[in-house]
């Protein structure tokens, strides 16, 4: 069966300091990859998906940068946080290319930046 | 814009009752809906989806209602259950746009109370 894991699950950061979130996916191959943040009172946003090694699409104009240096490895990156992006981070994957895209979500990492 | 919308941010149902949750959205050309269910510090889970074609789709005591003259999903939980509380997302995505096109609504907080 297909697993996903994310890393770490909770982490405080100071303002201007590096951030380096990773998710892996178990079980499956050439897996769709994405990141979504939660921020509070708000709802789900895509900020990257990939769809290959290499391939990284950005949603929104942000801080934040993604890699995929892997197949089932998806990383996200910051060099200098902003207080902005505290939230929850959510890593999920995707194989399903009927239509409905199901995704299927890690644990989540949450986010403090102070 | 919202594209999806869930304008009822929290919902509070006695057990045993029925739990409707609401979700309204913009582009006709959407042609699968679902909803996931999230509970605190973590990963939303999917629950159930439906295609446009159809209007109605049912798993166990869930069952999804699309209108889509109207533009508007619903998903209704009978007979909720205390461990139903959690915060419901609509999803809404469409065949042919890119792998990142699932568009999620802000959620509805659901509490079933004993």
């Amino acid at each position: 069966s297909q697993t996903i894991h994310q890393w770490p699950a909770t982490l405080v950061q100071p303002v201007g300091s590096p951030l380096s979130l990773e998710c892996t996916v178990e079980g499956t191959s050439n897996p769709n990859l994405y990141w979504y943040r939660q921020a509070a009172g708000r709802g789900l946003q895509l900020l990257f998906y990939s769809v290959g090694i290499g391939q990284i699409s950005s949603e929104v104009p942000q801080n934040l940068s993604a890699s995929r240096p892997q197949d089932r490895q998806f990383i996200l990156s910051s060099k200098k946080l902003l207080l902005s992006d505290s939230g929850f981070y959510l890593c999920a994957w995707s194989g399903d290319n009927s239509g409905a895209n199901v995704l299927t979500f890690g644990a989540g990492s949450r986010l403090t930046v102070l | 814009d919202q594209q999806v919308k869930q304008n009822s941010p929290s919902l509070s149902v006695q057990e045993g009752r029925i739990s409707i949750l609401n979700c309204d959205y913009t582009n006709s050309m959407f042609d699968y809906f679902l909803w996931y269910k999230k509970y605190p510090a973590e990963g939303p889970t999917f629950l159930i989806s439906i295609s446009s074609i159809k209007d109605k789709n049912e798993d166990g005591r869930f069952t999804v209602f699309l209108n889509k003259s109207a533009k508007h999903l619903s998903l209704h939980i009978v007979p909720s259950q205390p461990g139903d509380s959690a915060v419901y997302f609509c999803a809404v995505t469409y065949y042919g746009g890119s792998q990142g096109n699932l568009i999620f609504g802000k959620g509805t907080k659901l509490s079933v109370k004993p």
